[in-house]
């Protein structure tokens, strides 16, 4: 079975200073990964994917994620935040041949001045 | 290009009512999937169908139905709301990764 362990409900940073959402993972197989990102009131937007291609994906936005098989982790990091960026965030798995994903309870980001 | 279109974005309901909400695609995906979104527990996926005419549970199907006679359509049917279908519910389509989401149907049931 799979599952996802986002380890931060809840993230602060100040504009201009690098985010860092965590993200662990548990699959049997060779998963997929994926960040989605939620603003207010709107759908879920694809912000990258690991699909065992390079273990260090660039996304939308200019955020990335390293996959770490070791660690069972995928971190989505950006170098520098924005105010745009306030929104939640979902840490998703898949390992099923029907595309099924399991999400993550989800990182809200919020960026201040 | 709308993508992923849910019908409606909004509807009040009372207990014991039903309703049918509307999920359309345009982009000839086989995978259509209804997610449902609660306050700290992300989406959890309530059904899926790989293909038309065909359908399978997820993870919280009690008191929900589903029906894809259309490739383009997939259907969620609450036939006796309870309060705790309240929920923000969304759509989704792939072939097969990525999936692309609607936009939600916010449904309250009072």
């Amino acid at each position: 079975a799979q599952s996802v362990t986002q380890l931060d409900s809840h993230v602060s940073v100040s504009e201009g200073t690098p985010v860092l959402l965590r993200c662990n993972y548990s699959s049997s197989y060779s998963p997929s990964l994926f960040w989605y990102v939620q603003h207010p009131n709107k759908g879920l937007q694809l912000l990258l994917k690991y699909t065992s291609a390079a273990t260090l994906v660039k996304g939308i936005n200019g955020f990335e994620a390293e996959f770490k098989k070791s660690e069972t982790s995928f971190h989505l990091t950006k170098p520098s935040a924005h105010m745009s960026d306030a929104a939640e965030y979902f840490c998703v798995v898949s390992e099923d041949t029907a595309s099924k994903l399991t999400f993550g309870t989800g990182t809200r980001l919020q960026v201040t001045l | 290009n709308a993508g992923v279109t849910q019908t409606p974005k909004f509807r009040v309901l009372k207990t014991g009512q039903s309703m049918t909400l509307l999920c359309a695609q345009d982009m000839n995906h086989e995978y259509m999937y209804w997610y449902r979104q609660d306050p700290g527990m992300g989406l959890r996926l309530i059904h899926y169908s790989v293909g038309e005419g065909t359908t399978a549970k997820g993870e919280v199907p009690d008191g929900y139905n589903v029906s894809r006679l259309k490739k383009q359509n997939f259907l969620l049917g609450l036939e006796s709301a309870a309060p705790s279908q309240t929920s923000v519910y969304f759509c989704a389509s792939s072939n097969t990764q990525p999936q692309h989401f609607g936009d939600g149907t916010r449904l309250s049931i009072l």
